[in-house]
């Protein structure tokens, strides 16, 4: 079965510094891959996603991940914080059995940015 | 273009009292999704539907039912509402299965007292 682990739930950055979000995956089949944000009191927007192309993944606002099938990692990267990028992210695996989109959720890291 | 809507925002309801949920779409998806959001967990998937006047159970299925009679309305109904079922609910949409993207609607805060 397929499942995702977010290995923070609170990371805090000055604006302007890097931002690392982790995640590791486990799935017994090349999997699809997906971050998506939550703003305060919002729905879930979609970032990226990884679709067995390109290992290297840009998304919007800056950000990018990485897929390592080596590491069963997705880490997810923005050079330099801004303000508004202060949310919820959440790692998210697809299990296509059945021949739908099942989302399986990690549990969020909350990411506060800070002047 | 509305995307995804839900009504209502916000709910209040006692314990045993029903309600339903809407959610509706203007884009045209086969695929529509119902979640709850509770703290500290992701997404959990109640009910699913692959089109018009199909639905499926998901990970979290007990205590809701479902319909989707029309193809840009996807109803969440509690018959008799839990405390347990206190969250935030989430609509969502595909244009088809596989690696679609899903987009989701504002979502539904309910208390259930």
């Amino acid at each position: 079965a397929q499942s995702v682990t977010q290995l923070d739930s609170h990371v805090s950055v000055s604006e302007g510094t890097p931002v690392l979000l982790r995640c590791n995956y486990s799935s017994s089949y090349s999997p699809s891959l997906f971050w998506y944000v939550q703003h305060p009191n919002k729905g879930l927007q979609l970032l990226l996603k990884y679709t067995s192309a390109a290992t290297l993944v840009k998304g919007i606002n800056g950000f990018e991940a990485e897929f390592k099938k080596s590491e069963t990692s997705f880490h997810l990267t923005k050079p330099s914080a801004h303000m508004s990028d202060a949310a919820e992210y959440f790692c998210v695996v697809s299990d296509t059995q059945g021949g739908y989109n099942k989302l399986i959720f990690g549990a969020g890291t909350r990411l506060a940015v800070h002047p | 273009n509305a995307g995804v809507t839900q009504t209502p925002k916000f709910r209040v309801l006692k314990t045993g009292q029903s309600m339903t949920l809407l959610c509706a779409q203007d884009m045209n998806h086969e695929y529509m999704y119902w979640y709850r959001q509770d703290p500290g967990m992701g997404l959990r998937l109640i009910h699913y539907s692959v089109g018009e006047g199909t639905t499926a159970k998901g990970e979290v299925p007990d205590g809701y039912n479902v319909s989707r009679l029309k193809k840009q309305n996807f109803l969440l109904g509690l018959e008799s509402a839990a405390p347990s079922q206190t969250s935030v609910y989430f609509c969502a949409s595909s244009l088809g299965g596989a690696v679609d993207t899903q987009y989701f609607g504002p979502g539904t805060r309910l208390t259930v007292l």
